[in-house]
């Protein structure tokens, strides 16, 4: 079955910095790829996702790359706020049928 | 409110105990989910529910008992718990069995079995 493995697992950068989360999954067959912010004691909640179709995808300060060929993806988060502190899991699924396989969450600390 | 209601948001129940934790979708979505969140490790899925039908039961110990009455609520039903059960259980929705629908989860009950 498919096996997400998500580093590291914790992060701390200053306010301003770039922060960079990375997962790589082990089913070729997965195509969809979602990232979840999780706020301390708050549901996780989907902020951005890509599928195998397109290699990346930004919404604002926020952006996804994927590589197919090495089955790795990353999150990317420019200009850091306190307020991105949260712990951020990756995912991957098929999207026929595709429950989701998480990794083990990176827990985020952005220091002002 | 996220659509997705779950109660109680604690929960502390001995091993000897039965109790049930509920959880409402008011999104009309046809798929429900329950996942396990343990510290250290990754979200564990439990039970997938379609169109109030089992369809994925991830080798989870019977003292977990799922039950999908209509599409709209989902129960895990608890009994003869162990501590390591202690965990935050979230539920999940979505418009059918794909996940590039998109999941909706709920606050979670926060579980601890003493």
């Amino acid at each position: 079955g498919e096996n997400v493995e998500q580093h590291p697992s914790t992060l701390s950068v200053q306010e301003g910095d770039s922060a960079v989360i990375k997962c790589t999954y082990s089913d070729s067959a997965s195509n969809y790829f979602p990232w979840y912010k999780q706020e301390l004691g708050k549901r996780p909640q989907l902020i951005i996702d890509i599928r195998s179709n397109v290699g990346e995808k930004k919404d604002q300060r926020i952006a996804v790359t994927l590589n197919k060929t090495a089955k790795h993806f990353s999150l990317h988060i420019t200009e850091t706020q306190p307020e991105d502190s949260a712990v951020y899991f990756c995912a991957a699924s098929k999207q026929q049928g595709g429950k989701l396989i998480f990794g083990q969450g990176t827990e985020l600390s952005v220091k002002p | 409110e996220t659509g997705v209601t779950q109660t109680p948001r604690h929960l502390v129940m001995g091993m000897t105990n039965k109790k049930s934790l509920k959880c409402e979708q008011h999104l009309g979505h046809n798929a429900m989910y329950w996942y396990k969140q343990s510290a250290k490790k990754p979200l564990e899925l439990m039970f997938v529910y379609s169109l109030e039908e089992r369809v994925e039961n991830n080798s989870v110990p019977s003292r977990f008992s799922p039950e999908c009455p209509n599409s709209s609520h989902l129960f895990l039903h608890l009994h003869t718990l162990q501590p390591e059960d202690s965990a935050l259980y979230l539920c999940a929705s979505s418009q059918g069995v794909r996940a590039d629908y998109g999941y909706t989860f709920g606050s979670g009950t926060r579980l601890t079995v003493v």
